[in-house]
């Protein structure tokens, strides 16, 4: 078990651009999460996935973002037609069933920095 | 909707010196509470959690929380700070399974 792998850990782009994000969870986790963390603030709910079904999705994630979890095991979140507001880090989280009383175990993230 | 409030934005300590961390909920109703702790350059890691049971809470390293009712609190303790603690501490609640996270409280110990 290597944790929660996210990749890229850093990326740069310029404004307009499309990005992908993709997360590794835990083998044996079924519920996967991404969240949004800007400077000074605590992480933000974007999506929730239980296996390949996403169940519950932020308003914070507007019509140009776009996450998927082919076959429930990693997970793609797609940015189109960046914009400066988007600069954030990108967490994504798994948990087995009952994360929500238990926690959840983080990446280390996905740091955008659009230009 | 649940929320959490973290009132301490940045502490610095001296190492042995004793710590305390706000975290105040907002929801009346039974609540999940956690603290996650962000080293510098690392992932979130939990702490502690509490939802039921004993409110005083032990967690990994030394920490404890203490879950009042009455005060809609979750204070973060640690009797003893080591300049390791220097992190991000952030304050969580939960609805099913979307979390909530205060705004977090940046602490330096200084050796």
């Amino acid at each position: 078990d290597t944790g929660v792998s996210q990749d890229p850990r850093h990326k740069i782009t310029k404004r307009g651009q499309n990005v992908t994000f993709r997360c590794d969870p835990i083998s044996e986790h079924n519920r996967l999460y991404w969240y949004r963390q800007t400077l000074g603030q605590g992480p933000e709910f974007l999506t929730y996935f239980q296996n390949e079904a996403q169940l519950e999705k932020s308003r914070l994630l507007s019509d140009r973002f776009s996450a998927e979890r082919p076959k429930g095991s990693f997970s793609t979140l797609e940015i189109q037609r960046t914009e400066q507001g988007d600069s954030a880090m990108y967490l994504c989280a798994s948990s087995s069933v009952g994360g929500d009383r238990y926690g959840y175990t983080f990446g280390s993230g996905t740091r955008l920095t659009v230009v | 909707a649940q929320s959490v409030s973290q009132h301490n934005h940045h502490v610095i300590l001296s190492e042995a010196a004793s710590l305390e961390l706000g975290c105040n909920y907002s929801y009346g109703g039974t609540v999940n509470l956690f603290w996650y702790v962000q080293y510098p350059g690392q992932h979130l890691q939990l702490l502690l959690k509490y939802f039921s049971g004993d409110p005083l809470v032990k967690g990994i390293k030394g920490f404890e929380a203490e879950f009042i009712k009455s005060k809609f609190s979750f204070n973060l303790r640690k009797p003893s700070v080591q300049w390791s603690d220097t992190a991000e501490y952030f304050c969580a609640t939960n609805t099913g399974n979307q979390f909530y996270f205060g705004t977090g409280t940046s602490l330096t110990v200084i050796p």
